[in-house]
């Protein structure tokens, strides 16, 4: 299993708070990635880092923020949650793009905005 | 818009059955196809195809990519209720650091 490691697994909290999920991984991979899982969606990219300091966004990227400061480590951070947050997210890292690596995925993290 | 489409949505047979997924897509500039199983927690990696016609194999699950028809099919031959799993289709854009999800296929094996 690649070594990536989700936390919290689970979280609840109200409207209005701020949040941070921290994806950890120990494959010194490159690519770095959040994704959020909905029924009828499937998986959606909220950002993305292709190296320390060096972050993009996804197609469903607005209410989230993201930092990198170390190779092994890619925050996620609601400013200020709202109940259309309520979801699954999953990071996933990859080692390359140009050599066709696929992407592997931690465990996720079920957050619940009340 | 980039849209890769997975059929059936659900699908429920029984304990030695083979079962043929389906992935179809449009996308601008593919470079690969993916597919992963999910099951309680994070997706897995099952496969990925960048050529046509090219069969990938891995035990009793086979996968093959048609790039001229724009989709892909997942076979599992005797089934097993540990396949039972959410799979799913994944496409790869070429010039962009993404992937772009089907809705994927919940399969449930009863015995």
């Amino acid at each position: 299993d690649a070594g990536i490691t989700q936390s919290p697994r689970h979280k609840v909290t109200e409207t209005g708070t701020p949040v941070t999920l921290r994806c950890h991984q120990t494959e010194n991979h490159r690519y770095m990635y959040w994704y959020r899982q909905d029924p009828g969606h499937g998986l959606r990219l909220i950002h993305y880092s292709y190296g320390v300091k060096d972050t993009d966004k996804g197609e469903v990227s607005d209410g989230y923020s993201v930092s990198r400061s170390k190779t092994e480590d890619f925050l996620l951070t609601l400013e200020s949650a709202t109940s259309s947050q309520t979801s699954v997210y999953f990071c996933a890292i990859s080692e390359s793009i140009g050599d066709l690596q696929p992407q592997h995925f931690g465990d996720g993290t079920r957050l619940s905005i009340l | 818009e980039d849209k890769v489409v997975q059929s059936p949505l659900s699908l429920v047979v029984h304990e030695g059955d083979t079962v043929t997924l389906n992935c179809s897509y449009e996308v601008t500039n593919f470079r690969s196809l993916l597919w992963y199983k999910q099951e309680k927690k994070a997706p897995t990696f099952l496969f990925m195809l960048t050529s046509s016609g090219i069969e990938k194999k891995s035990g009793r699950l086979s996968s093959i990519l048609d790039k001229k028809e724009l989709f892909s099919i997942l076979n599992i031959t005797a089934t097993q209720t540990g396949d039972s799993a959410v799979y799913l289709c994944a496409v790869s854009i070429q010039g962009a650091q993404k992937l772009v999800f089907g809705q994927g296929t919940r399969l449930t094996i009863n015995p």
